[in-house]
């Protein structure tokens, strides 16, 4: 069975501080993707990771992937309360083109 | 990036009834839509992949009869909820990729409640 997980599951953070959310999948993959979702709303892309060692960065989100352990990272830097929302990685096995999705990740950014 | 159209964003419908959700893809050929449901506070769970002129392939635990699928055209994908009851009350996302298959475009979600 195809797992993905994230940790953690629920964050609480001050404003102004770092922090990394961690995906881990159990499959083989070369395409993990991040998303985010406000309350009552759909998906946001954020980042698309496409090969080993992919780091994207986009205003103080910056995602990582490595494919080798099986392992994404969404690093969040200076966090401001904007940022409090729920974020998903999910990844594609390398056998099909279905997105399975993380157990999500929960962020709430206080002032 | 590419646009993908869902309908209604909320329904509410009598139990015993059935209800039908569309995707569109506005702007882009979609080769493969996705359906999933979502339960408040959790993740997203995959339903079926559709790929146009096929028929879907369901994930396992969900019911083919109750959730019908439907991708005729390369811009529209619907899923009709049959004999709904309230514990198909939830969240219902499509979304689509194209020819490159890379990236997926999500709709905006139905919330169905069934009372």
């Amino acid at each position: 069975e195809l797992k993905v997980e994230q940790n953690p599951l629920f964050l609480s953070m001050q404003e102004g501080k770092n922090y990394t959310i961690y995906c881990n999948y159990s499959t083989t993959s070369d395409r993990l993707y991040w998303y985010r979702q406000d309350p009552g709303k759909s998906l946001e892309s954020l980042f698309v990771l496409l090969s080993n060692g992919a780091v994207k960065q986009e205003g103080r989100l910056m995602a990582s992937l490595d494919t080798k352990a099986r392992l994404s990272t969404l690093h969040i830097t200076a966090a401001v309360h904007d940022l409090s929302a729920t974020y998903f990685c999910a990844v594609v096995p390398i056998t099909g083109n279905q997105f399975y999705f993380g157990t999500g990740t929960s962020l709430t950014v206080i002032p | 990036g590419a646009v993908v159209s869902q309908h209604p964003s909320w329904v509410i419908c009598k139990s015993g009834t059935s209800v039908k959700i569309e995707c569109r893809s506005l702007d882009f050929q979609a080769t493969t839509m996705f359906w999933y449901r979502q339960f408040p506070k959790q993740s997203l769970m995959l339903m079926a992949t559709s790929n146009e002129g096929s028929k879907a392939t369901y994930e396992q635990g969900v019911e083919k009869d109750k959730f019908l699928i439907n991708h005729a055209s390369l811009t529209l994908s619907t899923l009709t909820v049959t004999s709904a009851h309230p514990e198909d009350s939830s969240f219902y996302i499509c979304s689509a990729s194209g020819q490159s298959n890379t990236e997926a475009f999500f709709g905006q979600g139905t919330r169905l409640t069934v009372v």
